[in-house]
This record gives C-alpha cells, sequence and structure tokens, in this order.
C-alpha cells in the first residue's frame, strides 16, 4: 500500500491564481481531511469528508473548496490564492469506525507571492 | 468549543534528560488521545494512543504517556531522550462518536542537544 499520497510537493502561486492539491489514499478509508499547518499554531482543520459524495467544513474553510467523488480521491482546490494561504497542507485518512489513528500524507508546501 | 492545549512551545534539552511535555483539553465526555511526532522536513508519525483500559500507554521509541482523566490531561514522557528525537510533537483528541475529526494542540518543538 502506498498510504496516504499528495501532490504536489512544493508550489508557489501568485496571489489571484488558482490551483488544486491532490489528495489519494489506497486503504479504503472512509474519513479524509486536510489540515494546514503554521508555525504556533499546530495543525488546523480546513475540510474534511467522511465519506463519498459527503464533505464538511472544518476550522479555517474559507478559500478553499473541497469534492470527493470517490472513496480513494479528496482533491482541495484554491479558488484565488492570498499570501494569507502561504503554508504546508497535509492530507490524512482513516477508518471512522474504532480508534484508528489518522493516516497523513507526505505534505505540500504552498508559497502564495 | 474543544480545544486542546500544549504547554510547552519550545523545549530544549541535553542528550540522557528526562522529558514530560504537558497536553490538556477541553471536553468533559469520552475521548480518544493521541501523540503524533513530526521529524524535520516529514510528515506526522503517531507516536503512540489510548482509547481505553490502562491509563498508561507505551509507544514506540520509548516514549509513554499517561492519562489523568480527572485533569483533563495526557502527558508524554521519556525517561532519557536522544539526539534523534529532537522534533516537533503534537497532542491530538478525538471526540467519541464525532468520526475521524482530530482536534490538534499548537505543538511542542524539541531540541535535543548532544
Amino acid at each position: 500500500n502506498a498510504g496516504v499520497t499528495q501532490t504536489p510537493k512544493f508550489q508557489v502561486l501568485k496571489t489571484g491564481q488558482s490551483m488544486t492539491l491532490q489528495c489519494a489514499q489506497d486503504m479504503n478509508h472512509e474519513y479524509m481531511s486536510w489540515y494546514r499547518q503554521d508555525p504556533g499554531m499546530g495543525l488546523r482543520l480546513i475540510h474534511y469528508s467522511v465519506g463519498a459524495g459527503i464533505t464538511d467544513q472544518g476550522e479555517v474553510p474559507n478559500g478553499y473548496n473541497v469534492s470527493r467523488s470517490t472513496t480513494e480521491d479528496f482533491p482541495l482546490r484554491l479558488l484565488s490564492a492570498a499570501p494569507s494561504q502561504t503554508s504546508v497542507y497535509f492530507c490524512a485518512s482513516t477508518t471512522t469506525g474504532g480508534v484508528n489513528e489518522q493516516f497523513f500524507g507526505p505534505g505540500t508546501r504552498l508559497t502564495v507571492l | 468549543a474543544q480545544s486542546v492545549s500544549q504547554h510547552n512551545h519550545h523545549v530544549i534539552l541535553s542528550e540522557a534528560a528526562s522529558l514530560e511535555l504537558g497536553c490538556n483539553y477541553s471536553y468533559g465526555g469520552t475521548v480518544n488521545l493521541f501523540w503524533y511526532v513530526q521529524y524535520p522536513g516529514q510528515h506526522l508519525q503517531l507516536l503512540l494512543k489510548y482509547f481505553s483500559g490502562d491509563p498508561l500507554v507505551k509507544g514506540i521509541k520509548g516514549f509513554e504517556a499517561e492519562f489523568i482523566k480527572s485533569k483533563f490531561s495526557f502527558n508524554l514522557r521519556k525517561p532519557s531522550v536522544q539526539w534523534s528525537d529532537t522534533a516537533e510533537y503534537f497532542c491530538a483528541v478525538k471526540i467519541y462518536n464525532q468520526g475521524g475529526k482530530l482536534i490538534f494542540g499548537q505543538g511542542t518543538e524539541l531540541s535535543v542537544k548532544p
């Protein structure tokens, strides 16, 4: 199993540009989520999904969109990038039942100029 | 709203020193508790988790944590740290019956001097 994969690893955008961060998992996990990591603030939940076709907002959803058309994929879209979105983005997945931990992807480091 | 608080933002220790990182959460119901570690340039990895039973949980690499329900705490400990333990440590809480959603603390950066 590849686990949770993310692409790209690094990205530089100009203010106003749009892009999609890709996330995929091959563990048949129902739950997937996106976090952003900023110094001194830990990981903050952007959006999450409990299954295909179901998404919901987390703590910091503004400026981001998500969709979940398949169990495996959970892309994060930045519609109009802003410098405040400069961050490291992590995708994670887990099963919704039991006490399984979340498995994290390697992250995408995004810089918005 | 539920929250997780890690009291130490940056801890500096010498090798062989003992470590204790504090974690407190604000929720009165049933929780599952986790400690994750992030080595420089890497993604988060699970150190240990608690869901029920013995409140003293042992994890990988000699780490352990104790759940004290009355104090809403889940402190991480290691008797003797090594230079390779230099990393950022995150405490996280999962509220029972709220699916997979995790609430993270702010993180504690640990620097171990050789």
